[in-house]
């Protein structure tokens, strides 16, 4: 089963910042907290990940709280072609192995 | 630079027929895991190779079984289909069995009548 938990949907006007939110109450000390996305009818994308600092590329930012509960994915200036299914995902062990869940389904606004 | 390829991109079998899909992985890359998305859900982990053998698996019955080769592409071989095989199979790579970042293909979505 997935250790995260997430909103089902969010919407998000265009030109605005988006906040996705991923509960991860159960994480392991040395397990990142990584960010997927998938757009319809293609494969997953990989957006960032972190341990525990805040990181930042040049798709998002990832905001990890200091007991590592819980993120948030900030992407800063949403676009229509942001409309994806987001996934929070803890990495299990040492391994590749990624248990997705559900995700959030973000719909930008126009 | 080549990201993750799958082939075919499409295919349609009927039940109890098997099907064999294939992946090539990006370049550099020596690690492909296999991943099954049902409609209206989120990829299912099946299982990872890595220097040609199985190293991890998922909660898949053994019809599901694959290959990798030396140039790192894989295959992922069904038997025995059952209709709740059809969904989209994905392939994702990676470099080095501890890497954390996977790179996915577009998927093979299969159907079975």
């Amino acid at each position: 089963d997935a250790k995260t938990t997430q909103p089902t949907s969010m919407d998000c006007a265009e030109g605005r910042a988006a906040n996705l939110p991923c509960n991860h109450s159960t994480i392991s000390g040395n397990e990142y907290v990584y960010w997927y996305r998938q757009i319809h009818s293609q494969g997953p994308q990989y957006i960032i990940h972190g341990l525990k600092n805040n990181e930042t590329n040049e798709m998002a930012s990832l905001i990890i709280t200091e007991d590592r509960k819980s993120s948030t994915l900030i992407l800063p200036h949403a676009t229509l072609r942001d409309t994806a299914v987001y996934y929070c995902i803890v990495r299990v062990g040492r391994d590749d192995k990624i248990i997705f869940g559900k995700g959030t389904r973000l719909h930008i606004l126009p | 630079d080549a990201g993750v390829t799958q082939s075919p991109t499409h295919l349609i079998k009927t039940r109890g027929q098997q099907v064999t899909l294939r992946c090539s992985p990006k370049s550099g890359h020596d690690t492909v895991s296999w991943y099954q998305q049902a409609l209206g859900q989120g990829p299912q982990f099946i299982f990872q190779y890595y220097e040609e053998e199985e190293r991890q698996r998922g909660n898949f019955p053994d019809r599901f079984s694959g290959h990798q080769f030396p140039n790192y592409s894989s295959e992922l071989n069904v038997n025995a289909l059952l209709l709740g095989d059809s969904a989209l199979y994905l392939c994702a790579s990676s470099l080095g069995a501890g890497q954390e970042t996977q790179y996915f293909g577009p998927g093979t979505r299969l159907l079975v009548l």
